[in-house]
C-alpha cells in the first residue's frame, strides 16, 4: 500500500491479557517509530527502529512493553499483562531514511484495556 | 529536557477569522520544528516545517516561522474554513530521531 498500515485498528481486551499490535512500514522506509497518545494528552514516544541498529527503547514506560521489527519490514509492539492506564491510540510512524526528516504517521490503534 | 509547549484548547472560531496557535520549545541544540494536524478520524499528517532559524514553513495557507530568539514556532493562518477543524500537534526533532510533541490543540471552526 501507499501509506502506513495498522493493525487493529481498535482492540479491547480485559486486564492481565497480552495483546499485540501490528505495523506495516512504508516500502524502504528504514526507520519505524511508536508512539503512544493517551486521551486528552499529547503523543509519547515509545521505540525507534533504524535499519539493523539496536532500537532506542528509551520511551517504553515498563517490562511489560516490547517490540521487534525484522530488517525493515513490519514491527510488532505487545504489551504483556495489559493494565487500564494501557489504554491509549498506538500510533506507528516510518521514515525513509536518516538524512530525512518526514515521518509518516499509520492511522493507529485504539486500545481499550477493561 | 527537550519539550514543546502548545496552547491548550479548545480553539473556537467563526469561518474567515484569524488564526493563531501559539507554540513554544525548549531545546539542547537546534532542532527542526514541525506543525503536524489530526483530522477526525485520520491519522497525522505533517503540515509544515522548518529546519532553521527564520525560516517559514507553509503549506495550505498556513505558515509558522522559526523564531529562535523566542523559541517559538507560532501556527497562523489568515482565514480559517471549517473543514481546518481538526487536532494541530508542535513538534521538535533533534539530530533526525524521535519527535517531541506538544499535547495538541483542537481547533474548532464554526461556519
Amino acid at each position: 500500500g501507499a501509506g502506513v498500515s495498522q493493525s487493529p485498528s481498535n482492540k479491547v481486551t480485559e486486564k492481565g491479557k497480552d495483546v499485540e499490535l501490528r505495523c506495516d512500514p512504508i516500502s524502504g522506509h528504514t526507520a519505524l517509530y511508536w508512539y503512544r497518545q493517551r486521551l486528552g494528552q499529547g503523543l509519547e514516544f515509545l521505540i525507534y527502529f533504524q535499519g539493523n541498529s539496536a532500537p532506542d527503547k528509551s520511551g517504553l514506560p515498563s517490562d511489560r512493553f516490547s517490540a521487534e521489527r525484522t530488517g525493515e519490514s513490519v514491527s510488532t509492539l505487545t504489551i504483556q499483562r495489559t493494565q487500564q492506564e494501557d489504554s491509549a491510540v498506538y500510533l506507528c510512524a516510518s521514515r525513509r531514511a536518516v538524512t530525512t526528516y518526514e515521518q509518516y504517521f499509520g492511522p493507529g490503534t485504539r486500545l481499550t484495556v477493561t | 529536557g527537550n519539550s514543546v509547549t502548545q496552547m491548550e484548547g479548545p480553539v473556537t472560531l467563526s469561518e474567515e477569522a484569524f488564526l493563531t496557535i501559539n507554540c513554544t520549545y525548549t531545546a539542547t541544540g537546534y532542532p527542526s520544528l514541525f506543525w503536524y494536524v489530526q483530522y477526525p478520524g485520520e491519522g497525522l499528517q505533517l503540515l509544515l516545517k522548518a529546519t532553521k532559524a527564520d525560516d517559514k514553513g507553509s503549506n495550505k495557507g498556513f505558515e509558522a516561522t522559526y523564531r529562535k530568539e523566542t523559541t517559538s514556532f507560532h501556527l497562523e493562518k489568515g482565514s480559517v474554513q471549517v473543514s481546518d477543524s481538526a487536532v494541530y500537534f508542535c513538534a521538535l526533532i533533534l539530530n533526525t530521531d524521535k519527535l517531541i510533541f506538544g499535547t495538541g490543540t483542537r481547533l474548532q471552526v464554526f461556519p
